[in-house]
């Protein structure tokens, strides 16, 4: 079935370790985008990738990266959590940016402690 | 900056009535707004949208209204249904590299 998978489902983590949440997407879409979902704070952009081999900060970048290889791979790294990086985290794709939907992965529970 | 306003930020229905979510939008420039629906522990999924050279869209018992004078959109859900019962949210982009989303309506259906 096309679309996007995140990895792992859930994590417990310590702090300052890394990590890094896989999204892979086999829906040719170019853009692709990391948000982090808290309660009451609805969805918060982290980084976005408008096509293959580009990466753009969003709202909330600090203490995250990611790298856009190729068309399919999305992942987001944490180089070293921190107790307020618990969240969801949910990966989405876009055939064309932001002017089209979005398909959103499942989302990755992270709990850093 | 820019900004989306949702509201109300809770609503509660009774089965087989209508519920009505509404946002308004601050850059001019916008031109597309998409909906999303958010069932407890699921990701978002888009369930209609509608783009600033329309002024309404309908999916059978969802409908999606477009003031673009005065800047707001609104979400119709008629008939409502115990399935119906999530989180909404709503958005706006003018096809930079991201959406402006809204902050939610978690929208209960009372059997």
């Amino acid at each position: 079935t096309a679309g996007i998978t995140q990895a792992p489902t859930s994590q417990i983590l310590a702090a300052g370790r890394s990590m890094t949440l896989r999204c892979t997407q086999d829906m040719r879409h170019n853009a692709m985008y990391w948000y982090r979902q808290d309660l009451g704070l609805g969805l918060r952009l982290i980084h976005y990738s408008n096509t293959a081999g580009t990466t753009g900060k969003g709202e909330v970048p600090d203490g995250y990266s990611v790298s856009r290889a190729n068309t399919d791979d999305f992942p987001l790294t944490l180089a070293s959590a921190v107790p307020s990086q618990t969240s969801v985290y949910f990966c989405a794709s876009s055939a064309q940016g932001s002017n089209y939907g979005y398909t959103f992965g499942s989302g990755t529970r992270l709990t850093v402690v | 900056g820019e900004n989306v306003e949702q509201h109300p930020s809770t609503l509660s229905v009774q089965e087989g009535d209508s519920a009505v979510i509404k946002c308004t939008y601050s850059d001019s420039a916008s031109n597309y707004f998409p909906w999303y629906k958010q069932e407890l522990g699921k990701r978002p999924q888009l369930i209609i949208d509608i783009r600033s050279n329309v002024g309404e869209k309908k999916d059978q018992r969802i409908a999606v209204t477009l003031n673009k004078t005065a800047k707001h959109f609104s979400l119709h859900i008629t008939e409502t249904q115990p399935e119906d019962s999530a989180v909404y949210f709503c958005a706006a982009s003018k096809g930079t590299y991201k959406y402006i989303f809204g902050t939610g309506t978690r929208l209960k259906v009372l059997a």
